[in-house]
């Protein structure tokens, strides 16, 4: 357990309108990572933040943006949500550095009608 | 960019038979990692391997990096109901600060 956890755990909203979920850590880690997985394509990066204000695109951000004010939270916002965007969203951390292992929160399921 | 693929997608074993997933990169990996997630639940760090030809066990478990450092395998001896899950491999080339997961192979162990 790495001290992460995400809100909400469910969520189901309309076509358009905006969405914010969160990730929080306790452990003050530098690096962190927003994922979607969806079946047949196993886990594709969103964003991810190498500090406070640092953040940087992953393969799959278009629609969605992050912000990270402080160190444990890293929040990650669809602007107008559709329905190619439900999806389970992880967040994840790395302790010693982006190329070392990571580790996950709890997941949010996330349904747009 | 960079592709990393895993076969099978998926597998349906009865219990003590052996399991083998194998993960194929495009580019030249600077590591290699392994992930289980089970049902219902998050991915869990169950490795890394960083170098040509390395093999690490644990338990019944056994992980091979290749010798050109594009590809793995895992390889779990003698399965179990509790190795019920999927199973993910991750890479970075060491030149991108992100790693890149492979599709996954799901593991399904019956009595």
């Amino acid at each position: 357990d790495a001290g992460i956890t995400q809100s909400p755990r469910h969520k189901v909203t309309e076509t358009g309108t905006p969405v914010t979920l969160r990730c929080h850590q306790t452990e003050n880690h530098r690096y962190m990572y927003w994922y979607r997985q969806d079946p047949g394509h196993g886990l594709r990066l969103i964003h991810y933040s190498y500090g406070v204000k640092d953040t940087d695109k992953g393969e799959v951000s278009d629609g969605y943006s992050v912000s990270r004010s402080k160190t444990e939270d890293f929040l990650l916002t669809l602007e107008s949500a559709t329905s190619s965007q439900t999806s389970v969203y992880f967040c994840a951390i790395s302790r010693q550095g982006p190329l070392s292992e990571q580790y996950f929160g709890p997941g949010t399921r996330l349904t747009v009608t | 960019g960079q592709q990393v693929m895993q076969i099978p997608q998926y597998q349906h074993v009865q219990e003590g038979e052996d399991f083998t997933t194998y993960c194929n990169s495009s580019t030249t990996l600077s590591n290699i990692q392994w992930y289980k997630q089970r049902p219902g639940g998050h991915p869990v760090f169950l490795i890394q391997l960083v170098k040509s030809g390395e093999v690490k066990k644990q338990k019944r478990l056994t992980f091979q990096f290749g010798e050109a450092k594009k590809n793995s395998s895992l390889h779990i001896t003698a399965t179990q109901t509790t190795d019920v899950g999927t199973y993910f491999c991750a890479g970075n080339t060491g030149t991108a600060s992100k790693l890149t997961f492979g599709t996954g192979t799901r593991l399904q162990v019956t009595l």
